[in-house]
C-alpha cells in the first residue's frame, strides 16, 4: 500500500519568514496530493492540492510543487504569521479514497 | 449547519465497555471513513464506505465495527476497549468513489480509556 513520509517533524520561523515541508510518497499509481491545516483541538481542513497532471499550484501565500518522477511533493508558506502555526499533513492518493496521510509537521511561527 | 457532524466529542470510560461514536454529514456525499489520530498526532485510515458498502478494512481489530445504515450515516462501534484505544477518531466523508477529492472532516470525537 501507499507510504507517505513526511519531513521535518517540526519547524519553527520567525515571522515573516518563509517555510517549507516535505513529503515523499511510494505508490507511482497516486494521482492526488493534498495538504491539510490542523489547528490545536480542530479538524484538519484541506488548505491546497494538486494533481498529478501539474507539477505546481499556488493560492496567495502558500504554494504546492509535485514531482512525479522523484515521488516527491512540497508545500512552501511564504511571510509567515503567527496564525499559519498549526500541524500540517501532507497525503496521497490513488484515486480509490484510500487517502494516506504522512506524520505531520508541527509549524510554530514566532512573532 | 454543520456539514459532519459526530457524536460524542467527548468519551471517558473503562476498560473492557463497549462504545459507539456516530457520524452523520449532510453534503450528499456517497463516500465515508473513519480516521484514528494518535497522541502523535499520526492520521491513520480505518474503514471506508461507498454507497453503505465496505470498502476499505485496514488492519484493525475486529472489535471495532462500522455500520453505515444509510449513505449519510457511518457508525463506529468498539467493544471490549483497551487502553490503547485512547484517540481521537474522525469520521469524514468525500464526495464520490474513484475520484479521490477533498476530505471533510468531523469534528472529531476523543475517546479515553481508564
Amino acid at each position: 500500500g501507499e507510504n507517505v513520509e513526511q519531513h521535518p517533524s517540526t519547524l519553527s520561523v520567525q515571522e515573516g519568514d518563509s517555510a517549507v515541508i516535505k513529503c515523499t510518497y511510494s505508490d507511482s499509481a497516486s494521482n492526488y496530493f493534498p495538504w491539510y491545516k490542523q489547528e490545536l483541538g480542530k479538524r484538519p481542513q484541506l488548505i491546497i492540492d494538486i494533481r498529478s497532471n501539474v507539477g505546481e499550484k499556488k493560492d496567495q501565500r502558500i504554494a504546492v510543487t509535485l514531482n512525479k518522477t522523484a515521488k516527491h511533493f512540497s508545500l512552501h508558506i511564504t511571510e509567515t504569521q503567527p496564525e499559519d502555526s498549526a500541524v500540517y499533513f501532507c497525503a496521497a492518493s490513488t484515486g480509490n479514497n484510500d487517502m494516506r496521510f504522512g506524520a505531520g509537521t508541527r509549524l510554530t511561527v514566532k512573532p | 449547519d454543520t456539514a459532519v457532524s459526530q457524536t460524542p466529542k467527548y468519551l471517558v470510560t473503562q476498560m473492557g465497555n463497549d462504545k459507539s461514536i456516530k457520524c452523520e454529514q449532510n453534503l450528499g456525499h456517497d463516500t465515508m471513513y473513519w480516521y484514528k489520530q494518535d497522541s502523535k498526532k499520526f492520521l491513520k485510515i480505518m474503514f471506508s464506505y461507498n454507497n453503505k458498502e465496505l470498502i476499505i478494512n485496514e488492519t484493525v481489530p475486529n472489535r471495532f465495527s462500522p455500520k453505515s445504515p444509510d449513505k449519510a450515516h457511518l457508525n463506529l462501534h468498539i467493544n471490549s476497549l483497551e487502553l490503547g484505544d485512547s484517540a481521537v477518531y474522525f469520521c469524514a466523508s468525500s464526495r464520490q468513489w474513484g475520484n479521490t477529492g477533498e476530505l471533510f472532516f468531523g469534528e472529531g470525537s476523543r475517546l479515553t480509556v481508564l
